[in-house]
């Protein structure tokens, strides 16, 4: 059964601090990871998307990795902000035989402290 | 350019009540998509569709109906109602292959409680 695994579950750190989020995954065939963030009481926004062969991606302080080998991705956040405070969600999409399958993560909660 | 909308926000219901659940799109995105997210669990695809008059099954479809009569709408309906429903809906849609490294845009959910 696919799996996507996040931790930690739950995070708190002071504004301008740098944080990183993993996401361990179990899918197979694997086809892309994405980063969602989604702030409480909205819909999931996307952050990035990276392919088996990229390794890191970028989008303004937010930078995702992907080691496909270990099947591990990470989120670093440089310098956050108050604005960063939502749920994180790793999903990652299979590519079998017909349609794709995207497995999402439960998340995790950053909450940046003034 | 709205993008994607959902109609109601929130809604309670009765058991054995039914509703139906607005999704609308600006974007001329082919696929359409209706998922749940409950606590503790990742977001559950219910239906989908890859174009106006198609629909299909996902994880989760059991006691949900789909239509997409018009490209831009897509309606998820609930016939009887049941307390296991309890959970905030998200549409979402996208451009083309499902699932192919193609960015899906969410709604901002509808909150349903089903007593």
């Amino acid at each position: 059964k696919n799996q996507v695994e996040q931790s930690p579950q739950s995070l708190i750190i002071l504004e301008g601090k740098n944080c990183t989020l993993q996401c361990n995954y179990t899918v197979s065939p694997f086809s892309n990871l994405r980063w969602y963030k989604q702030d409480t009481g909205r819909g999931p926004v996307s952050l990035t998307i990276m392919t088996f062969s990229e390794n890191t991606k970028s989008n303004g302080r937010y930078t995702a990795t992907l080691d496909a080998d270990t099947k591990q991705s990470s989120l670093h956040i440089t310098a956050s902000q108050l604005s960063d405070s939502a749920s994180y969600i790793c999903v990652v999409s299979d590519k079998g035989f017909g349609n794709e399958k995207l497995t999402f993560g439960t998340g995790t909660r950053l909450t940046i402290i003034p | 350019n709205a993008g994607v909308t959902q109609t109601p926000k929130f809604r309670v219901l009765k058991t054995g009540q039914s509703m139906t659940l607005l999704c609308a799109q600006d974007m001329n995105h082919e696929y359409m998509y209706w998922y749940r997210q409950d606590p503790g669990m990742g977001l559950r695809l219910i239906h989908y569709s890859v174009g106006e008059g198609t629909t299909a099954k996902g994880e989760v479809p059991d006691g949900y109906n789909v239509s997409r009569l018009k490209k831009q709408n897509f309606l998820l309906g609930l016939e009887s109602a049941a307390p296991s429903q309890t959970s905030v809906y998200f549409c979402a849609s996208s451009y083309g292959f499902r699932g192919g490294g193609e960015t899906q845009y969410f709604g901002p959910g509808t909150r349903l409680l089903v007593l």
